[in-house]
């Protein structure tokens, strides 16, 4: 089945010490996005990729980055992980931009010590 | 920054009846998107509205898109105790922005 696959589903680092989440897709959509949700809220989008073209929301922290080395696969790099940025990171895909379903991965469940 | 007002926040109700949720806002949407979240797991898509007035049925779920553009409700009806989660109504202002706009969620419980 077509899908997003997140890796790893839960991972814990230490304050201050890179990380890095994965994302990789079957459905060969043009647009991918990674969501930030903490707890009881909703998802926070931190930016997207449309192909190669990448579009970063305006309050996403300098912390945050993103590559995406090919259509499938995207990653979320945290250079210096702080207790606030624990959270549910979640990678979304769509075929276009405006007008298109959004389709989810199940998410990285990010643990800072 | 735009705002989608999502309603009821919580709902506690007992398995086989009905439940309505109903997201507003006041601006205008393109797309309505209603997901469903278990604890832990991503937002599985439900329903896409993409008209004003269009509605669609999803087995048990319903959901219309308003016809000011304004709003969207969704519906499930006889409720199963598989129903619990929380449900995210969200919309995108326009075809050329992929941006989704969550609303706050509505929190099902059932009661068997």
């Amino acid at each position: 089945d077509a899908m997003v696959i997140q890796n790893p589903r839960y991972q814990v680092t230490q304050f201050g010490k890179p990380v890095t989440l994965s994302c990789s897709q079957t459905l060969n959509h043009n647009v991918m996005y990674w969501y930030q949700q903490k707890s009881s809220q909703a998802p926070k989008l931190l930016f997207h990729y449309y192909d190669k073209d990448f579009n970063n929301e305006a309050d996403t922290p300098d912390n945050f980055q993103s590559r995406r080395p090919n259509t499938s696969f995207c990653f979320l790099d945290i250079r210096s992980p702080g207790l606030g940025d624990a959270a549910m990171y979640l990678c979304a895909t769509s075929r276009d931009l405006g007008g298109n379903e959004q389709f989810f991965g199940p998410g990285t469940r990010l643990t800072v010590l | 920054g735009q705002q989608l007002n999502q309603s009821p926040q919580s709902m506690f109700i007992q398995e086989g009846e009905d439940v309505s949720m109903n997201c507003t806002s006041s601006s205008i949407f393109n797309t309505w998107l209603w997901y469903k979240q278990d604890p832990g797991e991503g937002p599985v898509l439900l329903i896409a509205l993409y008209k004003a007035g269009e509605l669609t049925s999803n087995g048990r779920l319903t959901a219309q898109f308003g016809i000011t553009r304004k709003d969207s409700f969704l519906n499930i009806s006889a409720s199963i105790p598989s129903d619990v989660g929380i449900y995210f109504c969200a919309g995108q202002l326009s075809r050329s922005q992929g941006n989704l706009i969550f609303g706050k969620g509505t929190k099902l419980s059932v009661k068997p």
